[in-house]
């Protein structure tokens, strides 16, 4: 168990429909990252939070969003959504301080598998 | 720009038979390496990572990589492969907080 929590586990919804995976990060942890994992695009980086501020954009859609609140934990939505929009997203956190380094371990939560069909 | 290549999607040696799991990196300044494990149906755990301090890095579970940056490599081995090994191997490069890039992944597969 990483410590890393993440809601719900499975998510089926419709195409054009709206979601909102829930993570909440290891106690002290103040980095979240989101990660998106198909079979044919692999694991992608998507976004991370520290403290509560956008700090690192990869490829997330502008359909996709997310935010950090003061208790840590994030949200990330998931809007007008695509079948290709299936697959298991990951919630990640760290003890990073937000500037420089990089050699920070990140802790996987379990994932949310949204199905849409 | 960062990239990471890992040769073989798909990975089977004999139980008790060494584990070799290539990567190779690209990246413009020094990196930070990781391979990650995947279990099935579980999140990414990490089993080792390389930030400068040493070149052969020892992680969990009696795996270790070395890193050699004449060949920008970053192999994953374990002398004895044991049948819980089985898994999704996954190696990760990052110059900077955040933005990791992660390999397509190696599945290993264990044969009794």
């Amino acid at each position: 168990d990483s410590g890393v929590t993440q809601t719900p586990k499975h998510l089926i919804t419709a195409t054009g429909q709206r979601v909102t995976l829930r993570c909440s990060p290891r106690s002290g942890d103040l980095s979240v990252y989101w990660y998106q994992q198909s079979l044919d695009q692999g694991l992608q980086f998507l976004i991370q939070y520290y403290n509560g501020e956008e700090r690192a954009k990869g490829n997330i859609l502008e359909r996709f969003s997310a935010q950090q609140f003061p208790d840590l934990h994030s949200e990330l939505n998931l809007s007008s959504l695509e079948l290709g929009d299936s697959a298991l997203y990951f919630c990640a956190s760290s003890v990073a301080t937000g500037g420089g380094g990089g050699g920070e371990t990140q802790y996987f939560g379990p994932g949310t598998r949204l199905l849409v069909l | 720009a960062q990239s990471v290549t890992q040769l073989g999607s798909h990975v089977s040696v004999s139980e008790g038979a060494l584990v070799l799991l290539r990567c190779n990196y690209s990246s413009s300044v020094p990196p930070y390496l990781f391979w990650y494990v995947q279990y099935p149906n579980q999140g990414l755990q990490l089993l080792l990572k390389y930030t400068s301090a040493a070149t052969l890095v020892k992680g969990i579970n009696g795996f270790e990589a070395e890193f050699k940056k004449s060949e920008t490599s970053f192999h994953l081995t374990k002398p004895s492969a044991h049948m819980s090994d089985a898994a999704e191997y996954f190696c990760a490069v990052t110059i900077r907080q955040g933005k990791i890039i992660f390999g397509k992944g190696t599945r290993l597969h264990i044969l009794p």
